[in-house]
């Protein structure tokens, strides 16, 4: 069975440029997450999907994040613009429902640097 | 809200010694305990769980922890390390109910096995 896949792998840009990422979930799983991993901290939840639908997106600074899920299978993160702050990996996850203790599966994450 | 802490950044250890990897938790509400590690250059994968039952829970690669809720721990254990453990491992809770299977994790621990 095929993990989450994410890619690009690594990307470069510089600052004020535009930017996204992309996910897809293992198959069957209708939850996605999507979360941000800073240097030397644990990973912190941006937003979290159940099907298509945001259903809790309190911490993700709308101002220049954006997200979506259509068809409630893939998903893309998008910056607009970039800040050197938004230097960090960005990590996608998804389970097959939202029970409390339900494993997520994570997938290997999308490195951003920005210049 | 909850929140995880990991004293330890970093955990150096001789391989086929014994190691135990500190996380304590702080919530109002019960939560289920997560410990995941995270290999260079790959994704976060579950280690083990803990949702109820017995409080010693196992994974299959070796190691244990153990649900202390007078002391808000969930300690990870393993008696013999090898080289292959090296990793960063992260704790993390999520709420009985209400919070979404939103974890919330702790800032890691590296781990770094030598020979």
């Amino acid at each position: 069975e095929a993990g989450v896949v994410q890619s690009p792998r690594y990307k470069i840009i510089e600052k004020k440029q535009p930017v996204a990422f992309w996910c897809n979930p293992i198959s069957g799983h209708n939850t996605l997450y999507w979360y941000l991993q800073n240097l030397g901290q644990g990973p912190e939840l941006l937003i979290r999907y159940e099907n298509e639908e945001a259903v809790d997106d309190s911490q993700l600074p709308k101002d220049r994040f954006s997200a979506e899920r259509l068809k409630g299978v893939d998903s893309t993160l998008k910056i607009q613009p970039a800040e050197l702050g938004d230097s960090a990996v960005y990590l996608c996850a998804s389970s097959q429902g939202t029970s409390a203790g339900e494993t997520q599966y994570f997938g290997p994450g999308t490195r951003l640097l920005v210049l | 809200a909850q929140s995880v802490t990991q004293l330890d950044s970093q955990v150096p250890v001789f391989e086929e010694a014994p190691v135990e990897l500190r996380c304590n938790y702080s919530s109002s509400v019960s939560v289920y305990l997560f410990w995941y590690v995270q290999y260079p250059n790959q994704g976060l994968q579950l280690l083990l769980k803990y949702l109820s039952g017995s409080t010693l829970v196992e994974s299959i690669n070796g190691f244990e922890a153990e649900f202390n809720k007078s002391q808000t721990s969930f300690h990870l254990r393993k008696p013999s390390v090898h080289i292959s453990d090296t990793a960063e491992y992260f704790c993390a809770v999520t709420r009985f109910t209400g919070g979404g299977n939103k974890l919330t994790f702790g800032t890691g621990t590296q781990l770094k096995v030598e020979l």
